[in-house]
């Protein structure tokens, strides 16, 4: 198995602009998380699902941000409109039993 | 709510050393606890999971400890190595959600330097 798979590694744009992050998770896992990690805060959870109905949501700090999962092998996380503070590096990650995989992680960079 | 507490932002060691990180939490006591490695640039690697009814996992140069009285763990990597050297992090499940396991507290993790 390739591992969870996200896309683009990196990306770079002005505020205000629409991002949209994508993830593949390893088939047969029915758990996908997006997390955020920042040197201030670390790793936080933004949202997971489980058989692609979210579960929590909780940390998805605004109303700007919003994810879909639309099918077990697939899933986004739209950022619109983006601003500078939404800069970090953010990972998918997906679990079929106690541990989690994750992705190589998308480094935002918002202008 | 519940917080995770990883004692040293940085920790530096010398090679063939052993090289223990500790993990406290506050509130309730989970189910069970996981230990990362994440190295730059890259997305955290599972390295042990430990049940709360264990006290003790092993898995070759690694060992965790889950003390439920103190709400720590601790992490050792004996006879460390240069290669060693990464953040690592602690993790507590939150819960059980319909049934399924829920999400993950992440710690902010402690990275280890490991000098040769």
């Amino acid at each position: 198995d390739a591992g969870v798979i996200q896309s683009p590694r990196h990306e770079v744009t002005e505020m205000g602009q629409e991002v949209t992050l994508r993830c593949k998770p390893i088939s047969g896992h029915n758990s996908l998380f997006w997390y955020r990690q920042t040197m201030m805060r670390g790793l936080e959870l933004l949202i997971y699902f489980n058989n692609n109905v979210p579960i929590d949501d909780s940390g998805m700090p605004e109303d700007r941000f919003s994810a879909k999962m639309p099918n077990a092998s697939f899933s986004t996380l739209k950022i619109q409109p983006s601003e500078p503070r939404d800069s970090a590096v953010y990972f998918c990650a997906s679990r079929s039993q106690g541990e989690q995989y994750f992705g190589p992680g998308t480094r935002l960079t918002v202008t | 709510s519940q917080k995770i507490e990883q004692n040293s932002e940085a920790l530096n060691i010398q090679e063939g050393k052993t090289a223990t990180l500790t993990c406290n939490y506050t509130n309730y006591s989970p189910a069970y606890l996981q230990w990362y490695r994440q190295d730059p640039g890259r997305g955290p690697v599972f390295l042990l999971l430990i049940r709360e009814n264990e006290k003790e996992k092993r898995k070759e140069r690694l060992k965790v400890t889950f003390d439920t009285t103190l709400k720590q763990s601790l992490f050792h990597i004996t006879a460390s190595q240069p290669a060693d050297s990464a953040t690592y992090l602690c993790a507590l499940v939150r819960g059980v959600v319909g049934g399924s396991q829920g999400n993950l507290i992440f710690g902010k993790g402690t990275k280890l330097s490991v000098k040769p």
